[in-house]
């Protein structure tokens, strides 16, 4: 099964601050990267993804990062809001989704 | 918007029972999912269905699993004979382009 690791597992930011969130993949054949975002209870959600022929996209405070050489991918939350405490995971794409392990973000006042 | 909608939101049931999980997909989508989440970890993927039959597998879904689209609208995952390790969320998901739209899930606890 193809992995896809992710850090890192739990995450602490202070209200405002930066949340960066890391994801490596191992299958270069993987031609879509999605970032899903679950708060308590509900499904994952689409939050924001990117293709390979790009290095970043940005979506309001949500940017990913794309590292093809390094078969990475990040997402970064800029001006990290209360809002945003929920698991993040990253997945493999697309047929059928590999989840990261997750990783929970707390932001603090 | 469209949303994938599962029923019911909770399933209780014995060990050696049989469930049925139902979801709704957006309604022009064409490729289904089911996942399931054990509390705590990362959301697994169990099986793919298009076309009307099983396009992939994991090797969680053995014989104690089937999925069906039995009118058309609904999509179904049976669990024959629930074990406790089978207590979970289980998660329906849709997709028609890339992206993979999952429904709200059922939390199955198996007693």
């Amino acid at each position: 099964q193809q992995q896809v690791k992710q850090s890192p597992q739990s995450l602490i930011v202070q209200k405002g601050g930066i949340s960066i969130i890391n994801c490596a993949y191992e299958n270069t054949a993987f031609d879509y990267f999605p970032w899903y975002q679950q708060f308590p209870g509900k499904g994952p959600a689409l939050l924001i993804a990117i293709r390979p022929d790009v290095s970043e996209k940005k979506e309001g405070r949500f940017t990913i990062s794309f590292n093809k050489s390094a078969k990475q991918f990040s997402l970064h939350i800029m001006d990290s809001q209360p809002g945003d405490s929920a698991t993040y995971f990253c997945a493999a794409p697309p047929r059928k989704l590999t989840f990261g392990t997750g990783t929970r973000l707390t932001i603090i006042p | 918007e469209p949303e994938v909608t599962q029923t019911p939101s909770h399933q209780v049931t014995q060990m050696g029972q049989e469930v049925i999980l139902r979801c709704v997909p957006i309604s022009n989508h064409l490729y289904f999912y089911w996942y399931r989440q054990i509390l705590g970890q990362k959301v697994e993927f169990l099986v793919s269905f298009y076309n009307n039959e099983i396009s992939e597998k994991s090797e969680i879904f053995d014989d104690q699993f089937s999925v069906e689209r039995p009118d058309g609208s609904n999509f179904t995952l049976k669990i024959r004979s629930t074990k406790l390790e089978d207590s979970a969320m289980y998660f329906c998901a849709t997709r028609q382009g890339t992206e993979q739209y999952f429904g709200p899930g059922t939390r199955l606890t198996v007693t």
